[in-house]
């Protein structure tokens, strides 16, 4: 069965500095989405492609996080530089038929 | 921006017992998932439902979109240790691929 992978799944580092997230999608799926849970709550959308193109980054803090879907395959979510709050679960999914499919997220604690 | 209510917040039933939990929204939805979260894990998709009234069945579990598409509802029926973990609705209320809107999430515990 085809999942969404997504790498690293677990992250430390140190407040100021770079981290990068990768996710790839399930084959054939256009959409993609990356979302953000804080423990104890539901995921909040970051930001949304369409193929290579950004549909929705309204929630996405542009001063420290950028995504990127170049050839609209596979995604990359950076954040630099990192804060305190940024610790969080960091889970990308795709979509087909406006059924979202999420991988295994990236655990990212920032110290 | 859109907001769903989930509860209840967390459970703790014995093995064997039904268990019901439910979404409310403050506006109209198309669409209702039901995601169920492991701890360190994505959400792994459970039921959609894509119509008022409709009720369909994965199993033991069963969900229901609500008549007036502004509620959902969730039941487990005898519970196995296995159903531990963190189950979330999920709404949408435009077609297409516009962004899921999720609950807080009900915390589910089941006691051998």
């Amino acid at each position: 069965e085809a999942e969404v992978a997504q790498s690293p799944r677990y992250k430390i580092t140190e407040k100021s500095q770079a981290v990068a997230f990768w996710c790839d999608p399930i084959s054939g799926h256009a959409t993609l989405y990356w979302y953000r849970q804080i423990l104890g709550q539901g995921p909040e959308l970051l930001v949304q492609f369409q193929d290579e193109s950004v549909v929705d980054d309204s929630q996405l803090p542009k001063d420290r996080f950028s995504a990127e879907r170049l050839k609209g395959v596979d995604s990359t979510l950076k954040i630099q530089p990192a804060e305190l709050g940024d610790s969080a679960m960091y889970l990308c999914a795709s979509s087909l038929g406006g059924i979202e499919y999420f991988g295994p997220g990236t655990r990212l604690t920032v110290t | 921006g859109q907001q769903l209510n989930q509860s209840p917040q967390s459970m703790f039933i014995q093995e064997g017992e039904d268990v019901s939990m439910n979404c409310t929204s403050s506006s109209i939805f198309n669409t209702w998932l039901w995601y169920k979260q492991d701890p360190g894990e994505g959400p792994v998709l459970l039921i959609a439902l894509y119509k008022a009234g409709e009720l369909t069945s994965n199993g033991r579990l069963t969900a229901q979109f609500g008549i007036t598409r502004k509620d959902s509802f969730l039941n487990i029926s005898a519970s196995i240790p296995s159903d531990v973990g963190i189950y979330f609705c999920a709404g949408r209320s435009n077609s297409g691929n516009t962004p899921l809107v999720f609950g807080k999430g009900t915390r589910l515990s089941v006691i051998a």
